[in-house]
């Protein structure tokens, strides 16, 4: 069964750090590109981030940028992202998604998602 | 900056057909934005219907289709059920790696 699972969401305080987690499983996990989705309570979804099969391209939404890290380990199929700088708009349910190939490709696949909490 | 538009919202008698359309408001949507659809009911996670314009993701009946109408993606739902009541989200593939989600369409059954 194929199947994604986000973990390591929580409370942090404004200007902290948190990393997500996503375990995949059911398919071959170094041959998909992979993202991250966010949505924020009440609102719509928000494209986060995108990873390439092999890690070597990266590309993030701008109110994100340099603050945010995609990052995946083909070894352990599992996908990260590393939160820094955290901001109240920043709250959100912290979705990962399996692309359909290993490029640029939308998504299939979605986990349960992950709420990450901004807040002092 | 190009916004990805959707109807907000759209109803649609039980057995009948809808189509909700994805659309940019500089420009026309094709094939080279590899439109997507999914849908998400509140408290659950989205679930894909159609990738890559016309893709059926697996599962999904082929009530749903994907098109490209005029300028505009478009998901059409045929035989509508109740449980086809969800919010109906588009994302298009905007070139430099970025993808940009529209503000999604509540779909009623009634």
């Amino acid at each position: 069964q194929v199947q994604v699972v986000e973990s390591g969401g929580g409370v942090v305080q404004p200007g902290g750090s948190l990393r997500l987690s996503c375990a995949a499983s059911g398919f071959i996990f170094s041959s998909y590109g992979m993202h991250w989705v966010r949505q924020a309570p009440g609102k719509g979804l928000e494209w986060v981030a995108f990873i390439r099969y092999d890690g070597n391209y990266k590309y993030c939404e701008d109110s994100v940028k340099g603050r945010f890290t995609i990052s995946r380990d083909n070894s352990k199929n599992t996908l990260y992202l590393q939160m820094n700088s955290l901001r109240g708009e920043d709250t959100a349910v912290y979705y990962c998604a399996k692309g359909t190939s290993s490029g640029l490709s939308p998504f299939d696949i979605w986990g349960q998602g992950t709420m990450v909490t901004v807040s002092s | 900056q190009t916004v990805v538009t959707q109807e907000p919202s759209f109803s649609v008698s039980p057995g009948g057909t809808v189509t909700l359309t994805c659309g940019l408001t500089s420009g026309s949507v094709s094939t080279s934005h590899y439109p997507s659809w999914y849908r998400q009911t509140p408290g659950q996670a989205p679930r894909t219907l159609i990738y890559t314009t016309n893709t059926r993701s697996s599962g999904v009946p082929d009530r749903f289709s994907g098109s490209i109408l005029g300028n505009k993606a478009a998901l059409t739902i045929t035989g509508a059920q109740a449980d086809d009541e969800s919010d109906y989200y588009c994302v298009l593939y905007m070139g430099s790696g970025i993808w940009v989600f529209g503000g999604g369409t509540k779909l009623t059954v009634l």
